[in-house]
């Protein structure tokens, strides 16, 4: 049991250059969501899914797209890099139960993007 | 608009001693409280919650305080340990199920 796993670790892209940053959960989760942490900003909600071909916006939508054709994969793309966008990318993926106390979100250990 | 606000970028402990972490947030309609840990290059991990019809859960050393008439939260870590250093998110359940973070306080426990 893998839990939330992210590729790759670490990118450096190129202003203009697309990426797509993948998470993986393996706990057969409804829930997935991709958040983006900067210096002094902590979490940041990007984009997020409660369920296999479904997407909303979260918070920072702007620049980014993302896509959830398996329950167990989240896509995060970058179509056109800027530097706005260096950051470190988590994904994170939960039930949830309808209890609150069964909502924790588990966490991937991320993936840092540098754009030069 | 920042709704769930860490005040303290950071704070130092002696190892053994008490840490207080704050948080105040400024929606009402919150229902659910919860604080991540968090450890350089790893993701956050879940640490503990509490419900907005109590006022005080506890779990070993940890301990979280919920103040809603002042929307003001804590965590209590005692004794505190060197492992406990790290960043800590305070964070709150949306009516939509989305969880809001504060923007994190660095701990260090000093020896």
């Amino acid at each position: 049991n893998a839990g939330v796993t992210q590729t790759p670790k670490f990118r450096v892209l190129k202003t203009g250059q697309s990426m797509t940053l993948l998470c993986a959960q393996d706990m057969n989760h409804e829930y997935m969501y991709w958040y983006r942490q900067d210096p002094g900003m902590g979490l940041r909600l990007i984009h997020y899914s409660v369920g296999e071909g479904t997407t909303a916006k979260g918070e920072v939508p702007d620049g980014y797209n993302v896509s959830r054709l398996k329950k167990q994969n989240f896509l995060l793309g970058l179509e056109s890099a800027a530097p706005s966008q260096t950051s470190v990318y988590f994904c994170a993926s939960s039930l949830p139960t309808g209890r609150r106390e069964d909502n924790e979100q588990f966490f991937g250990p991320g993936t840092r993007l540098t754009v030069l | 608009d920042q709704q769930v606000k860490q005040n303290s970028p950071s704070l130092s402990v002696q190892e053994g001693r008490i840490s207080i972490l704050n948080c105040d947030y400024t929606n009402s309609m919150f229902d659910y409280f919860l604080w991540y840990k968090k450890y350089p290059a790893e993701g956050p991990t879940f640490l503990i919650s509490i419900s907005s019809i109590k006022d005080k859960n506890e779990d070993g050393r940890f301990t979280v305080f919920l103040n809603k008439s002042a929307k003001h939260l804590s965590l209590h870590i005692v004794p505190s340990q060197p492992g406990d250093s790290a960043v800590y998110f305070c964070a709150a359940h949306s009516l939509e199920d989305k969880i809001i973070f504060g923007k994190g306080t660095r701990l260090h426990i000093l020896p």
